[in-house]
């Protein structure tokens, strides 16, 4: 059974960093892209960025280039976002999901990220 | 950049009724690359259709999508009461993901 299972909820203060994980199992991680989406509170769906675990080429969208770090090992079959300076606005549940080319066929449960002086 | 918006932004139906969702580009994009995805409160989204017409794995037939171009339509045939929840759709270009702004499908 293929599942993706994120990191527990966290809450920061402005200005911390912090790094987010996805662990998958029962299918080979190295050969499928995974993506990060965010959802901010009451809000839609949007692309952060993806890797391939295979050899960890990263693809960021625009709105997040610079913004977040996707990074992946191999060896434990996992996928990080990471912040170095979290701003309030970076509030929000995170996913990560397996892609299937062009579109998210297994999602994680979420991760929600509480960023709070 | 593709756009994809989204309507109604809220459709008020009842069970067992008939729901058609809308979905349109900014400009035209494949059919191939186009998904449709179910969220329920507190849940993380499920993936329903990809390549707009094909359902994704344990999906039932009363989901169906069509379209082609710019214009692309999620229906669900008869409503169920666990099928009142946030759709998105979704399109693969140029290395970029787009998810339009969502259709909340709520009970009347």
């Amino acid at each position: 059974e293929v599942q993706l299972v994120q990191s527990g909820a966290e809450v920061k203060k402005p200005g911390e960093s912090l790094k987010i994980s996805c662990k998958g199992s029962g299918y080979s991680f190295t050969s499928y892209w995974i993506g990060w989406v965010r959802q901010m509170p009451g809000k839609g769906l949007e692309w952060m960025g993806i890797i391939y675990p295979g050899d960890s080429d990263t693809r960021y969208s625009p709105s997040f280039q610079g913004q977040v770090t996707i990074s992946a090992d191999k060896s434990i079959s996992t996928a990080y976002l990471q912040w170095s300076s979290l701003k309030a606005s970076d509030t929000a549940m995170y996913y990560c999901a397996r892609l299937t080319g062009s579109d998210f066929d297994y999602w994680g449960q979420g991760t929600l990220v509480t960023v709070s002086s | 950049e593709i756009v994809l918006t989204q309507s109604p932004g809220t459709l008020s139906l009842s069970p067992g009724e008939r729901a058609t969702l809308s979905c349109r580009a900014s400009q035209s994009v494949s059919s191939s690359y186009l998904a449709w995805y179910q969220q329920k409160p507190g849940q993380a989204p499920r993936l329903l259709m990809y390549a707009a017409s094909s359902r994704a794995t344990g999906i039932p037939d009363r989901f169906s999508g069509s379209g082609s171009g710019t214009d692309f339509t999620l229906t669900i045939s008869r409503l169920e009461p666990e099928d009142f929840a946030v759709y998105y759709c979704q399109h693969y270009g140029s290395s970029q993901y787009t998810f339009g702004q969502g259709t909340k499908l709520e009970i009347k």
